[in-house]
This record gives structure tokens, C-alpha cells and sequence, in this order.
């Protein structure tokens, strides 16, 4: 069983609103990700981390923003929500990074979702 | 592009049956890896197959690997109704670290 967790799992906001995805880790990855995937569809890379003091954007553009400022905390914050940012968000680590010189399968741990609403 | 295409993209079949899904990717790979997910939750990984293998098992799982084709195959025997969910592949390219999925294959095993 995967030991990363997001919160919260679900939650409605009101246009304009503030919100802040949390993630975290216990296995020590080096590696975390964020995915938006909208129901049905395939999963979008938004957003990853080779660690800590390191954010990169991922291949679909997004209004949100990251940091990593601890190993086990990758959050994911949306200044002003709206309707187009209503999603399914998925938080991801893996022990696949350039601090551990390159080695390991690559194999993705995933946390169980945050979906948003916006209205 | 690094993401694998999987095919069919929805499957339906009786309880007992065997389920086959296919993934075809462009680039020189690492491993390939099968995710399942079920609706709403996220991704679990199910297998791992590397480059240099053509066939693993695990349980009722079976991955075949064609690196010449440029193709995977995953192989569900004796389904039961607990497998319904989706199913991603994700050829893990040489040098990424990262993982790109498609839109899967939605298996549904009917009772």
C-alpha cells in the first residue's frame, strides 16, 4: 500500500476562492508529480519536483503553482479558482531522480485524489 | 511523444472471460508498466516489465513485451467483476523521469 496521502479528497469552492491541494509522502521519494485528469480522460502531467528547491511545469499548461520545500510536501495552490479549474487533481512520487544518480524503474506511487469543484 | 496508446479504448466482457489490452508506444524504452484505476481513485501499479523481458506473470496477469513492434499486451485470465476499472500503460523512456499516460482502456467485467 501506497504511504502518500492528499487532502482534501473532495471539495466545492466558489468562483475566486483560494484553495491549496495538499500532498505528502512517507517513502522518501525524490520525485512528485501532479496530474489533472477530468472523468474519463487520460491523466495530464500539470506539474513535478526532482526535490526539494525544484519545480518544473509538466506538458499540459496550468494556472496552478507548486513548491517543495520539504522532501515529503509537494501542495499544488489555485490564487482565484474557476469553473475550467473543476478537475480530478492526482499526486505521485517516485524513487526515479537525479539525486539517487538515475537508478530505480521509475514506478509511480499514487495518492487517491483530490476532486474539485468549482461554481 | 512518450505517451502509449492503448487499445480498445472500452472493453465489456462476461465474468470468467479472459481481458486483453494493447499498448503501442514510439520511443526506446526503459520498462514498460501497467496502472489500473478504479473510477474516482487514483492509479495503482500493477506490473513492470523491462526491456529486455518479453513475458512476466503476476497472479492473473500476464505482459507480454514486443520492443521490436514497439507494442505491450496485458492479459487479464478468469476475470471477475472487481476488475472493472480502467487500465493505463506507461513506457518509461530512456532518460525521462517521468511518466506519460493515454486515455486507457475501460474494461467492464459483467456478472
Amino acid at each position: 500500500e501506497a504511504d502518500i496521502y492528499q487532502t482534501p479528497r473532495y471539495l466545492v469552492i466558489g468562483t475566486g476562492k483560494k484553495i491549496t491541494l495538499e500532498c505528502s509522502q512517507t517513502m522518501g521519494h525524490d520525485k512528485m508529480y501532479w496530474y489533472q485528469q477530468d472523468p474519463g480522460m487520460e491523466l495530464h502531467l500539470i506539474h513535478y519536483s526532482y526535490g526539494v528547491n525544484s519545480t518544473e511545469k509538466g506538458d499540459l499548461s496550468s494556472e496552478s503553482t507548486v513548491s517543495r520545500i520539504r522532501t515529503e510536501h509537494f501542495p499544488l495552490t489555485l490564487e482565484s479558482a474557476r469553473p475550467s479549474h473543476t478537475s480530478q487533481y492526482l499526486c505521485a512520487s517516485s524513487e526515479f531522480g537525479r539525486t539517487s544518480g538515475g537508478r530505480g524503474t521509475g514506478e509511480l506511487f499514487f495518492g487517491e485524489g483530490s476532486r474539485l469543484t468549482v461554481l | 511523444s512518450q505517451q502509449g496508446e492503448e487499445d480498445p479504448q472500452a472493453l465489456s466482457i462476461q465474468e470468467g472471460e479472459n481481458a486483453t489490452m494493447n499498448c503501442s508506444y514510439k520511443t526506446s524504452i526503459n520498462n514498460l508498466q501497467w496502472y489500473r484505476q478504479n473510477s474516482g481513485r487514483g492509479l495503482v501499479h500493477l506490473i513492470l516489465i523491462r526491456s529486455n523481458e518479453r513475458e512476466k506473470h503476476s497472479g492473473r496477469l500476464r505482459v507480454t513485451l514486443d520492443t521490436s513492434k514497439k507494442s505491450s499486451s496485458l492479459l487479464i485470465t478468469a476475470s471477475r467483476a472487481a476488475d472493472t476499472a480502467s487500465y493505463f500503460c506507461a513506457p518509461h523512456k530512456m532518460g525521462a523521469q517521468k511518466l506519460v499516460f493515454g486515455q486507457g482502456t475501460r474494461l467492464t467485467i459483467n456478472p
